[in-house]
């Protein structure tokens, strides 16, 4: 199985503040990546897919990057309605992978 | 509005069964994969198990395989994950989701119900 390693586990930031969170696969999956938003209590939202393609609809302050086996998620200024656990998940290979989460808090 | 509703959560003991059920609306159920994806308490995100729209291909995560097994019914837009032999590590809250891409897969998840809890103790 494709091993997704992200950091940091948890993070907290400013009002205003640039956010990044990164997620490492463990082979190569090209650019077969998504990232998703999860408010306490919710269900996952899909905010990007294939690495970099925004998910209509989703703030573009929410951004991605990256292939290969590196990853970043962006948030350009943070909000406070963002606070929620990010996760990424690769669909390179079944079984399909997610990272184990980022939870982003406010300072 | 696209929609997904679980049921058929609930506590079962270890070694029992039980079926959930994900009903949809909104969209042409009978054109899109889904999915099923469990999260434990306090826990991160695990997929279980695929299955495209016509049936025609099914996966599992190993986890689950040879005790759970994804159905779905076209003509009544429901989605269903039949759970045997449930052990005290099957405990959590279990999404159906949709792959956005018809008649194919993109192994995306853009729309997710809002989960049932399966809880497996004695």
């Amino acid at each position: 199985d494709i091993q997704m390693t992200q950091s940091p586990s948890s993070l907290s930031a400013s009002v205003g503040d640039r956010v990044t969170i990164t997620c490492q696969a463990s082979q190569d999956i090209s650019n077969n990546l998504n990232w998703y938003q999860q408010k306490p209590g919710k269900a996952p939202k899909l905010l990007i897919y294939d690495a970099s393609n925004l998910e209509t609809g989703v703030p573009s302050r929410f951004s991605g990057s990256g292939s290969g086996t590196d990853f970043t998620f962006t948030i350009s200024s943070l909000q406070p309605e963002d606070i929620a656990a990010y996760y990424c998940q690769q669909y390179d290979y079944l079984p399909l992978t997610f990272g184990g989460g980022t939870k982003v808090e406010i300072k | 509005e696209v929609k997904l509703v679980e049921s058929g959560g609930g506590l079962v003991k270890p070694g029992g069964s039980l079926r959930l059920s994900c009903a949809a609306s909104g969209f042409t159920f009978s054109s899109y994969s889904m999915n099923w994806v469990r999260q434990a308490p306090g826990k991160g995100l695990e997929w279980v198990s695929s299955i495209s729209a016509s049936s025609s291909y099914i996966y599992y995560a190993d986890s689950v395989k040879g005790r759970f097994t994804i159905s779905r019914d076209n003509a009544k837009n429901s989605l269903y994950l039949r759970m045997n032999s449930l052990r005290a590590e099957d405990t959590a809250v279990y999404y159906c989701a949709r792959d956005p891409e018809p008649n194919s897969s993109s192994w995306r998840l853009d729309y997710w119900g809002q989960g049932s809890l399966v809880t497996v103790s004695s």
